[in-house]
């Protein structure tokens, strides 16, 4: 299994608070993206990373921001959580140079906002 | 009409059968496919790439069809643990680092 992790792995939170998930990856790998998965919408992306401090929108950027100052570090921030965040949340990898840009997956955020 | 769309599910077959799975993608410019399996709570894996000449694993096979805009997937002699959601995966447009997520077909493989 690829070397991602995520942090934390289930986060309850009220409505109005900031929140912050971690991804962590030991593979050296450039690309990294946040996806949601909710049930009816299957998964989709938020934000992803092409390289340090290079971050661009997915289709579902609103409301959240991304930092990225390590290879191995990409950071989602909820800046004040609503309702409509409660989700399930993936980090995922990917390497340039391999043809078909396969992602691996982390294991996942629950995150519910009360 | 949705990016990806798959088969509605859930197929539930008995242990031994054949069962196939297919996905039709929108966008003609697409150049990557995948297959990732999904267990209930756990995050996606990648089952295989789908290549242009259609490819084998064991038990899985995947055929694509560009003019149809068309994936499959094939899986000889279900087992138990292949009861997952099956998730059809396509690169956005041309643009190899963003995919397409279809919204997944449902298995369960009954004794």
């Amino acid at each position: 299994d690829a070397g991602i992790t995520q942090s934390p792995r289930h986060k309850v939170t009220e409505t109005g608070t900031p929140v912050t998930l971690r991804c962590h990856q030991t593979e050296n790998h450039r690309y990294m993206y946040w996806y949601r998965q909710d049930p009816g919408h299957g998964l989709r992306l938020i934000h992803y990373s092409y390289g340090v401090k290079d971050t661009d929108k997915g289709e579902v950027s609103d409301g959240y921001s991304v930092s990225r100052s390590k290879t191995e570090d990409f950071l989602l921030t909820l800046e004040s959580a609503t309702s409509s965040q409660t989700s399930v949340y993936f980090c995922a990898i990917s390497e340039p140079g391999q043809v078909l840009y396969e992602q691996y997956f982390g294991p996942g955020t629950r995150l519910t906002v009360t | 009409r949705k990016e990806v769309e798959q088969d509605p599910g859930p197929f539930n077959v008995p242990e031994g059968a054949t069962v196939a799975f297919n996905c039709t993608y929108s966008n003609s410019a697409s150049q990557s496919f995948f297959w990732y399996r999904q267990d209930c709570r756990k995050e996606p894996k990648l089952l295989m790439s789908v290549y242009s000449s259609g490819n084998e694993d064991g038990r899985f096979t995947a055929q694509l069809n560009r003019a149809s805009q068309y994936i499959s997937l094939l899986i000889r002699d279900s087992k138990l643990s292949d009861s997952a959601t099956y998730l059809c995966v396509v690169s956005a447009e041309t643009s190899y680092d963003k995919v397409i997520f279809g919204p997944g077909t449902s298995l369960s493989v009954i004794p």
